[in-house]
């Protein structure tokens, strides 16, 4: 069974830094490309990062610069570093697999969700 | 970049109805496009990829159609547990962009 578990739910200043960890289980890690995906509290998806299976990577334009996406094949876990916070990165944040190993596939596996919180 | 724009925002609907919501995208995407299902409080769930090939497990009372830039998510027969936001999204490039949602209520 495919599971994806998020961790690194915290409150931090504007202006902080966060690390997101999303541990995968129950298929080949390495093989798959991984998505992160955030909603803001009461407002729709948005598409933040993906690394493919060979470590490229894509961010949103409104987090170039402050997050990083990173893989650990050997610990089939994915990573988010998230600096310079800003109160509109507030939400949960999914990880997500893609259906393949490019970054041009359907998500279809999510992770449960990790709520990240920026305020004073 | 790609914009993409769902209509309605929300609808209501009875149980049994025919149920469509559409999908726009401002430059073509060939079929590369994904619905999910997020019902309240949880998780997004993908219903539908390639425009019309339903993920498995999903009721066949959905289905997607469409190709290029128009695309519909159409549920025949609407039922109470359909309750939910559904996001259309495009995965043919960066960014792979989502629409921004229809509610659906009963």
């Amino acid at each position: 069974e495919v599971q994806l578990v998020e961790s690194g739910e915290g409150l931090v200043q504007p202006g902080g830094s966060l690390r997101l960890s999303c541990t995968a289980s129950g298929f080949t890690f390495s093989n798959y490309a991984m998505h992160w995906v955030r909603q803001a509290p009461g407002k729709g998806l948005e598409y933040v990062s993906a690394v493919n299976h060979n470590g490229g990577t894509y961010y949103v334009d409104s987090v170039k610069g402050r997050f990083t996406i990173s893989r650990d094949n050997s610990k089939n876990t994915l990573f988010l570093q998230m600096g310079s916070l800003r109160t509109e990165d507030m939400g949960v944040y999914y990880c997500a697999r893609g259906s393949d190993s490019g970054g041009n596939a359907p998500l279809d596996y999510w992770g449960q969700g990790t709520l990240v919180t920026v305020s004073s | 970049d790609i914009q993409m724009t769902q209509s309605p925002s929300s609808l209501s609907a009875s149980v049994g109805d025919r149920v469509t919501i559409t999908c726009r995208a401002s430059q073509g995407i060939f079929n590369y496009l994904a619905w999910y299902q997020q019902k309240p409080g949880k998780v997004p769930k993908l219903l539908i990829y390639a425009a019309s090939t339903l993920q498995s497990g999903v009721p066949s009372r959905f289905s997607g159609s469409g190709s290029g830039t128009d695309f519909t998510l159409t549920i025949s027969s609407l039922q109470p547990e359909d309750v939910a936001t559904y996001y259309c999204q495009k995965y043919n490039s960066a960014p792979r962009t989502f629409g921004h949602g229809t509610k659906v209520e009963i």
